[in-house]
């Protein structure tokens, strides 16, 4: 099974200020035939389901604002968010899909200083 | 629009069975992945298995293997978790996702059901 491990696991940041959690996974992820990393980031607020940020690494699904960018290739990657706003407050999640069983990492819950 | 709507919360006891259920809507439910996740209250996401309706090709992850089954019925659109012999263990949130895909490569759970808690105590 791939690992995938998330740091910190927790984090608070000024509003208006950057974010930065990182997340490792034990072998790659990058998937040959159309080269992209099989690696999403998903946000979970207090009694939600969580919700698709990122895919494929640094691709922003539609609707997500600018301010939250992924980055990384291979085995290591980053989740980005560029001026934190209240509303980020939740925990966020990496997870791979590039070979069964997918596996999230652990969570970093992103609060406010 | 695409939803994934899941049975309601349920209150079993140990040794009991159990089938909670996520009905699709808004695509062509034969040719999207359907996985499900486990949440412990107040702990991190864990993926259980995923199934293609399309053929009914299931997987496992293997902390789940033999813990529970994953099922699909076309006819309805829905795709189902069981357990034939509930423990208190099992007590958590279980979500249903979607696999999206784009120019055929899957890019992640694009869409989620609202969970369903399952509570086991005696």
């Amino acid at each position: 099974d791939i690992v995938m491990n998330q740091s910190p696991d927790s984090l608070a940041v000024s509003l208006g200020e950057r974010a930065t959690i990182n997340c490792k996974s034990s072998q790659s992820v990058l998937f040959s035939s159309n080269n992209k990393n099989y690696l999403g980031w998903y946000q979970q607020k207090p009694g939600q389901p969580p919700k698709l940020l990122i895919y494929w690494a640094s691709t922003r699904e539609s609707g997500v604002p600018d301010r939250f960018s992924g980055s990384g290739s291979g085995t290591d990657f980053t989740l980005t968010i560029s001026s934190l706003q209240a509303e980020d407050v939740a925990v966020y999640y990496c997870k791979q899909h590039y070979s069964s069983p997918f596996t999230f990492g652990q969570g970093t819950r992103l609060e406010i200083k | 629009e695409v939803q994934l709507v899941q049975s309601g919360a349920e209150v079993k006891k140990p040794g009991e069975s159990l089938k909670i259920s996520c009905k699709a809507s808004g695509y062509s439910f034969t040719t999207y992945w359907i996985g499900w996740v486990r949440q412990v209250p107040g702990k991190g996401l864990e993926w259980m298995g995923i199934i293609y309706p399309g053929d009914s090709d299931t997987k496992y992850s293997p902390s789940f293997q033999g813990q529970v089954t994953i099922s699909a019925d076309r006819s309805i659109n829905t795709a189902y978790l069981q357990w034939s012999s509930l423990k208190a263990s099992d007590t958590a949130i279980y979500y249903c996702a979607r696999r999206g895909h784009l120019g055929g490569y899957s890019y992640g759970s694009d869409y989620w059901g609202q969970g369903t808690l399952v509570t086991v105590s005696s």
